[in-house]
């Protein structure tokens, strides 16, 4: 199963949004809801932001928000913060038992 | 509150073996499946194996099967990976991981670093 497709990187001023999308194909994005997001700062480990597309976690900011249309994810970053300056990972149940991972889209606060 | 910590890591030569565990606490560790994910230096994450709640069903990624085994120990609250016939492509942070819902992951333990090398 080949990786999903993340923007490598994206960027955004404090205060503004940025929206990273995650292209799949009709066997995972697409035929599942079952999309996550992960945050990662260096070093540390992810940090699971989005789940079943478009919910958040106890914890995580309604800043975070997720979607999905056909084969394609996205997770929406309003209101950037510094600390919300990492790298982002998407995730797609991919039938049988088996899920795929984007390749990562780095985020900068500018 | 949930932990999750592994061990077992180190440095190996190609076509060796290595088992990693995963001490979990916190959480009632036998009602969830867990999940082991990896990260080569520099790289993406990459999901390598599941194993259900009652050891029962385990599944693999492609680059894995017939080499890696996830098994489990509820009594323990231990997760393992044994890794045999290693590769140089097998170097990676391995973190331990529970799901919130299927295939979400909300806990990570800190990882451990696994280097293959001659």
């Amino acid at each position: 199963q080949s990786a999903l497709t993340q923007p490598p990187s994206a960027s955004g001023s404090p205060g503004q949004s940025v929206t990273i999308s995650c292209t799949g194909t009709s066997s995972d994005v697409g035929d599942y809801n079952y999309v996550s997001w992960y945050q990662q700062h260096p070093g540390r480990a992810p940090k699971l932001m989005i789940y079943e597309v478009s919910k958040r976690p106890s914890g995580v900011p309604d800043r975070f928000s997720g979607s999905k249309s056909g084969n394609t994810a996205s997770l929406t970053v309003s209101g950037l913060q510094a600390e919300d300056e990492a790298d982002y990972y998407c995730s797609s149940y991919g039938g049988s038992d088996n899920l795929v991972f984007g390749g990562g889209t780095t985020v900068t606060v500018l | 509150q949930v932990q999750l910590v592994e061990s077992g890591g180190g440095v190996v030569q190609p076509g060796r073996s290595l088992r990693l565990s995963c001490a979990a606490s916190g959480f009632t560790f036998s009602s969830y499946a867990m999940y082991w994910v990896r990260q080569a230096p520099g790289k993406g994450l990459e999901w390598v194996a599941i194993i259900s709640s009652d050891g029962r069903s385990k599944y693999y990624a492609d680059s894995v099967k017939g080499r890696f085994t996830i098994s489990r120990d509820n009594s323990r609250n231990t997760l393992f990976l044994q890794m045999n016939s290693l590769r140089v492509e097998d170097t990676a942070v391995y973190y331990c991981t529970k799901d919130l819902t299927a295939w979400a992951f909300d806990r990570w333990g800190q990882g451990t670093l696994v280097t293959v090398s001659s």
